[in-house]
């Protein structure tokens, strides 16, 4: 059975930096792409990055690109999205999700606000 | 980047009849590995995205039969054959045939 978990959300200030994880367990994240999706508060989906099955390729959005770094540990079968200089406009639910979208986490909120 | 818009935006619907949503993507989904990679989610109040379709018509995983997906190149179509309360929630088509993924915005589905 597979399962999603994120955690790393907050409260932050604008211009902070936060990381959040996502830990797999049924896959193996060394076999597949993995993306992170999120959702502002009543809003619709925005993808925001992916990195590929062997970690050699990164994908961003452009409104996160230069900001947000997608990462993975394959010794912790756990997927990172190391978010730097934060703003308002990135207060949004945060999903981990694997390549076919078939599998998501349940999310983790980040709220930006000073 | 492709964009995706979806008709209607918001369906209200009768227990027990079909409901239709439509999907436009400003540019062919059709992949030069000859796939058309379009999908469609659910997301019921409060809870993550859940697949329901992908590559246009295909089931996912534990998916009722009476949801169904068709079209090609740039139209495509969810249907609900006899609708049931547990699908209330917003239907999103996606296309993942090139970066950025995009989404459409979105059509909300509730019980009249």
């Amino acid at each position: 059975q597979v399962q999603l978990v994120e955690s790393g959300g907050g409260v932050v200030q604008p211009g902070t930096s936060l990381t959040l994880s996502c830990a797999a367990s049924g896959i193996t994240l060394s076999n597949y792409a993995m993306h992170w999706v999120r959702q502002a508060p009543g809003k619709g989906l925005e993808w925001v990055a992916v990195i590929s099955y062997d970690g050699s390729r990164r994908y961003y959005a452009d409104s996160v690109k230069g900001r947000f770094t997608i990462s993975r540990d394959t010794s912790k079968n756990t997927l990172y999205l190391q978010m730097n200089s934060l703003r308002a406009e990135d207060t949004a639910v945060y999903y981990c999700a694997e390549n076919s979208y078939g599998y998501w986490g349940q999310g983790t909120l980040v709220t930006v606000s000073s | 980047d492709i964009v995706m818009t979806q008709t209607p935006l918001s369906s209200p619907v009768t227990l027990g009849q079909p409901a239709s949503i439509s999907c436009r993507s400003s540019q062919s989904l059709v992949h030069s590995d000859g796939n058309t990679y379009l999908s469609w989610l659910q997301q019921r109040p409060g809870q993550p995205p859940r697949l329901l379709i992908y590559k246009i018509s295909n089931r996912f995983s534990g998916v009722p039969d009476r949801f169904s997906g068709s079209g090609a190149g740039t139209d495509f179509t969810l249907k609900i054959s006899r609708v049931e309360a547990e699908d209330v929630g917003v239907y999103y088509c996606m296309q993942a045939t090139q970066f950025p993924r995009t989404f459409g915005p979105g059509t909300k589905v509730d019980i009249k």
